[in-house]
């Protein structure tokens, strides 16, 4: 079972523009809600994190937005730029110790110069 | 070391054959992961460890999947008798408390090809 729905699976957009990726989780008991950017041949690498006390997190060029009642939340990259080229991973677990994370299926993001 | 080191970054195992993936997380770190990466998704939990004991073994997919940690630092993933299902990117991570406020490490992965 899916737990964590993540689209599109691939976006293109150009240079300087808005990119917007969509997660929706089930399981109400997660409370933390990562976004990972991950690089060809290497491991993903953590972007930035929410928790569902607030309905956004700004960092720099990456905004978080968090919707409980929808179980929804969504990364926007604005301004982006070639360099942001990656495969973008939402995810989401209950912050225990040894908490597992459970991962989207991924969106390919591509920026064209 | 500065991160997590996997080794091999990459394997080809003839079905049937078994192998052994290691993981050296960054020093100190008391809780080490491994998930599952099958191309074109994203990462799937397999085990975790705390120090030296395995505290959840439930995301490994069958018995021939084994991973030990016996001094509570270095890890290894063993296969046993590979089937082609198992080609996948094998991706260690490991963090400071085992909690997530600060988010896991990752390694770059050992990509796994069974032929």
């Amino acid at each position: 079972q899916q737990q964590v729905k993540q689209s599109p699976q691939s976006l293109i957009v150009q240079k300087g523009g808005i990119s917007i990726i969509n997660c929706a989780y089930e399981n109400t008991a997660f409370d933390y809600f990562p976004w990972y950017q991950q690089f060809p041949g290497k491991g993903p690498a953590l972007l930035i994190a929410i928790r569902p006390d607030v309905s956004e997190k700004k960092e720099g060029r990456f905004t978080i937005s968090f919707n409980k009642s929808a179980k929804q939340f969504s990364l926007h990259i604005m301004d982006s730029q070639p360099g942001d080229s990656a495969t973008y991973f939402c995810a989401a677990s209950k912050e225990t110790s040894g908490s597992r994370l459970t991962f989207g299926e991924g969106t390919q993001l591509t920026v064209n110069p | 070391g500065a991160g997590v080191s996997q080794s091999p970054r990459y394997k080809v195992a003839k079905r049937g054959q078994d192998v052994a993936l290691r993981c050296d997380p960054i020093s100190g770190h008391v809780s080490l992961f491994w998930y599952q990466q099958a191309l074109g998704q994203g990462p799937e939990f397999l085990t975790y460890f705390q120090n030296e004991a395995q505290l959840d073994k439930s995301g490994l997919p069958s018995d021939r999947f084994f991973a030990e940690r016996p001094e509570g630092s270095v890890s290894t993933l063993k296969i046993q008798r590979t089937q082609q299902e198992d080609s996948a990117v094998y991706l260690c991570a490991s963090t400071l408390s085992g909690g997530l406020v600060s988010g896991y490490t990752f390694g770059s992965g050992t990509r796994l090809t069974v032929v």
